[in-house]
């Protein structure tokens, strides 16, 4: 199984609420990502974890929260957000801290609207 | 600082013609070479990679070539079909850094025409 699936697929926010992108992997990677990518751009890492610590976290503001349960869940917490946070939520996962070798398995993203 | 340039897109095709999508980087050492190709509505596959010098990373009929001297890894297909539209992001890792910070280059956008 070399599937990373996201949910949901599309979601759409008031500046206001709460909601939560999910995110998993049965490959027994042990680095996971969330990236953000705005149209006809490419993406921009937001975290990294690896072994389920937070590794990697790119300046992003404080209402994007992550959080990793276990080594094949991750999630991202959303508070708050602005119109300009529109854009599709890519989870990606690879093998573990060790080389700069391995590929990314990315899922197929949860496109975002802030109304 | 690590960079990664692609030739700008949109490139637009016909069927069974020959593609090359040009990729330079900038590292130091000896980065991990990626191309990742996005097609409409999805999230980003492999395509292919290369690891050291001189490596040529194949898959799908696409074919590109880690070559030092020049820092490049061009994209290149000997016939593209209408299938193959779809965004094309070259990426490096740069080497002591875990591995965990993709620099992806802009994105080359293809359209093939029947």
């Amino acid at each position: 199984d070399t599937e990373v699936t996201q949910t949901p697929k599309h979601l759409v926010m008031g500046m206001t609420n709460k909601k939560s992108l999910k995110c998993e992997q049965h490959m027994g990677h042990r680095a996971m990502y969330w990236y953000k990518q705005k149209a006809k751009k490419p993406p921009e890492l937001m975290f990294v974890y690896s072994y389920e610590k937070l590794s990697i976290n790119e300046s992003v503001p404080s209402r994007f929260s992550p959080e990793c349960p276990n080594s094949s869940l991750l999630n991202l917490h959303l508070h708050a957000l602005q119109p300009e946070d529109s854009a599709l939520y890519l989870c990606a996962s690879s093998q573990d801290y060790g080389g700069s070798s391995y590929e990314q398995y990315f899922g197929p993203g949860t496109r975002l609207t802030v109304t | 600082g690590n960079s990664v340039t692609q030739m700008e897109g949109p490139v637009t095709l016909s069927e069974e013609a020959f593609l090359t999508i040009n990729c330079t980087y900038t590292a130091t050492g000896y980065p991990s070479l990626f191309w990742y190709v996005q097609y409409p509505g999805e999230g980003l596959q492999l395509l292919l990679k290369a690891t050291k010098a001189d490596d040529k990373g194949s898959n799908k009929g696409f074919e590109a070539t880690y070559r030092k001297e020049t820092t490049s890894f061009h994209l290149e297909k000997g016939s593209v079909q209408v299938s193959d539209s779809a965004v094309y992001f070259c990426a490096l890792t740069p080497p002591n850094t875990g591995g965990f910070k993709t620099i992806f280059g802009a994105g080359t956008r293809l359209f093939v025409k029947a």
